[in-house]
């Protein structure tokens, strides 16, 4: 069975911090997907970054980036010089890949608020 | 980019009363739409999935009869909660993926409270 942990449920720093977000995962499936996507006060599921299990290369988006390593089973996020607007719950999900249905199994989110 | 309206935003209805909600793909089809429900302060889970034109798959513990599940065209989905109670209320959001495609996108979800 696939399973999600994020271990931190709510985090809080000062703004300018960096700060990184745990998730750990299991499957079975040689092939699968990782996501991390915002969730904002309203409610709606912003779309942060896809990464496939074979590409292992980090990523860098502006002040986010994704630490991916199959040898632990961990997909970390790290926002560096966190801003207010960074504030929100971030889910980290697994997809598998050779079924190809993009159902999506979520950790349990951790609520990341950055206060001024 | 891909688009997923889902409608309405929010609705409050009586308990014992149904509630419809859609989700639409407006740009692309969509074989294949997923619902997820979140209770406050959890998780995403799944709740079914829906293919087009057949039966959708249930999840392990979320009752068929009560989330009635429709998907007769390759752009629309609608989740009943039929005879809806106060434990029905909850953020529901689907998610659809286009036609080969490997990426499913997201709608704004519903906010659903039963009084």
């Amino acid at each position: 069975a696939q399973k999600v942990t994020q271990a931190q449920t709510e985090i809080s720093v000062v703004e300018k911090e960096d700060v990184t977000l745990d998730c750990v995962y299991e499957t079975r499936d040689t092939t699968y997907y990782l996501f991390w996507y915002k969730q904002p006060p309203s409610g709606e599921l912003v779309f942060l970054i896809r990464r496939n299990s074979f590409d292992e290369q980090n990523e860098i988006s502006g002040r986010y980036s994704w630490n991916f390593q199959k040898s632990t089973s961990s997909f970390n996020f790290t926002i560096t010089a966190s801003q207010v607007v960074d504030s929100a719950v971030y889910f980290c999900a697994l997809s598998d890949h050779v079924k190809g249905a993009q159902k999506l199994v979520f950790g349990q989110g951790t609520r990341l608020t950055i206060n001024p | 980019g891909a688009v997923v309206s889902q409608h309405p935003s929010w609705v409050i209805c009586k308990s014992g009363t149904s509630v419809k909600i859609e989700c639409r793909s407006l740009d692309f089809q969509a074989t294949t739409m997923f619902w997820y429900r979140q209770f406050p302060k959890q998780s995403l889970m799944l709740m079914a999935t829906s293919n087009e034109g057949s039966k959708a798959t249930y999840e392990q513990g979320v009752e068929k009869d009560k989330f009635l599940i429709n998907h007769a065209s390759l752009t629309l989905s609608t989740l009943t909660v039929t005879s809806a109670h106060p434990e029905d209320s909850s953020f529901y959001i689907c998610s659809a993926r286009d036609l080969g495609g490997a990426e499913a996108f997201f709608g704004q979800g519903t906010r659903l409270t039963v009084v």
